[in-house]
């Protein structure tokens, strides 16, 4: 596609409900991360994906959060038994090169009540 | 463990001035720098990118220098415009490892007319 692409933009789950975020790169684009960014904060990593493997998840909080690129396109992020902490915004981008420009998606605005 | 700073957290100008924004980096040993700009409730769009040999880069009214030994870039924008009100993110990749973009928390700029 044109762009990344995130789905759904807004989410409100009540405390203790499971959530999935889903992330459609840019076609061919091999590297894809996930960052979350609280509010007036700057994105906090994650996890990336280089096409299926899972190359980095030292930035997933806890073991509630999960993410998975089972084809290497498609990413899904998943939060289990969502707290109110979990409040943010997660933002996916993807890569074509090591190193090369970052094109983000607009995000999912995730508000845990 | 890497760490960038941006300050100040927020600037207020008149329209039609010259503008710096610095970034700092506590590891010199990046493989590239990146600049974005955040509008409210949006994605991050790249403004630029540096590679670590390089020391600068322009697009049209913007221009970021690197000084990787120091641990220092500046944004630098020219004749600013209202349009201009955004946050402005400055990000690196670190040698050695995963890919990930390691984020100052950002400058809110506001241009007033």
């Amino acid at each position: 596609g044109a762009g990344v692409s995130q789905s759904p933009r807004y989410k409100v789950a009540k405390r203790g409900q499971d959530v999935a975020l889903r992330c459609d790169p840019i076609s061919g684009h091999v590297s894809l991360f996930w960052y979350q960014q609280a509010l007036g904060q700057g994105p906090e990593f994650l996890t990336y994906f280089q096409n299926e493997a899972q190359l980095d998840k030292s930035g997933l909080p806890s073991d509630r959060f999960f993410a998975e690129r089972p084809e290497g396109s498609v990413s899904t992020l998943k939060i289990q038994r969502t707290q109110q902490e979990d409040s943010a915004v997660y933002l996916c981008a993807s890569s074509s090169v090591r190193g090369g420009g970052y094109t983000f998606g607009s995000g999912t605005r995730l508000t845990v009540v | 463990k890497q760490e960038v700073t941006q300050i100040p957290a927020a600037l207020s100008v008149p329209e039609g001035e010259n503008l710096v924004l610095n970034c700092s980096f506590t590891d010199s040993a990046i493989y590239n720098l990146q600049w974005f700009r955040q509008d409210p409730g949006k994605g991050l769009t790249s403004l630029l990118l540096i590679q670590s040999s390089q020391r600068e880069q322009t697009s049209g009214r913007l221009n970021a220098s690197l000084d990787k030994s120091s641990g220092r870039s500046t944004l630098y924008i020219a004749a600013s415009q209202p349009g201009d009100s955004a946050t402005y993110l400055c990000a690196v990749i670190t040698q050695g490892g995963s890919e990930k973009l390691v984020f100052g928390k950002g400058m809110k700029l506001t241009v007033n007319p």
